[in-house]
């Protein structure tokens, strides 16, 4: 079993609906849990960290954890064509899931 | 703040050479990690660096190494390059004291082995 798991998707969304990414981890002990995303040629920039269970809302951007369930997700809303990428996970510091292409459908 | 620096950009080698990688990391941020990234096999951890001392390592050959100044500047070294090796390598830092601070990345060095 991977220690971080995503859909690789891709996984398109209508331009102003909300777009959901998971991602499940195996280790039980973990703390910290990053979503990152990584346009085409470009580096992954941090967008949302969270560390307690439950929501953390940051603009468009929600994120939540379930620790019991071991799984992290990411909610966009009112998704936009730029937002289109791959989003990756990371559980700790340095487990990475090995992402979701997210494309918005204009 | 400046963000983390990496040299070169690209790089064009042939196979049997070796290179050396370059990255500054943000300042204040002691940790500096290494990845590489291949449409294929997505982003993989090569090694970590905290205070000069390697803490973490993924799974790689030998022939990937590297090392950490006492200024958190870090250097990766490939020798006895690989067609297999081309891929973008990119560095991260982070301030890397409990092991859960989040990642932040610089542009990468693109590698291609002729």
């Amino acid at each position: 079993q991977k220690e971080v798991e995503q859909n690789s998707g891709p996984l398109s969304v209508p331009e102003g609906a909300i777009a959901s990414l998971n991602c499940t981890y195996s280790d039980r002990g973990s703390q910290s849990f990053f979503w990152y995303r990584q346009y085409s040629g470009k580096s992954p920039e941090l967008i949302m960290s969270i560390y307690s269970n439950g929501d953390k809302e940051d603009g468009r951007f929600t994120a939540q954890l379930n620790k019991a369930s071991q799984y992290v997700s990411l909610l966009i809303r009112d998704s936009q064509p730029s937002d289109s990428a791959t989003y990756l996970c990371a559980v700790r510091e340095l487990t990475f899931g090995t992402g979701t292409r997210l494309t918005i459908i204009p | 703040k400046a963000g983390v620096t990496q040299t070169p950009r690209y790089l064009i080698k042939t196979r049997g050479q070796q290179v050396t990688l370059s990255c500054s990391p943000i300042s204040g941020h002691r940790s500096v990690s290494w990845y590489q990234q291949t449409p294929g096999q997505g982003l993989q951890f090569l090694f970590e660096y905290f205070s000069e001392t390697q803490r973490n390592k993924g799974n790689f050959p030998g022939r990937f190494s590297g090392r950490q100044f006492s200024n958190s500047r870090s250097e990766m070294n490939v020798s006895t390059l690989e067609l297999g090796d081309s891929a973008l390598y990119l560095c991260a830092s982070s301030l890397g004291g409990t092991g859960n601070q989040p990642q932040h990345f610089g542009d990468g060095t693109r590698l291609s082995i002729l």
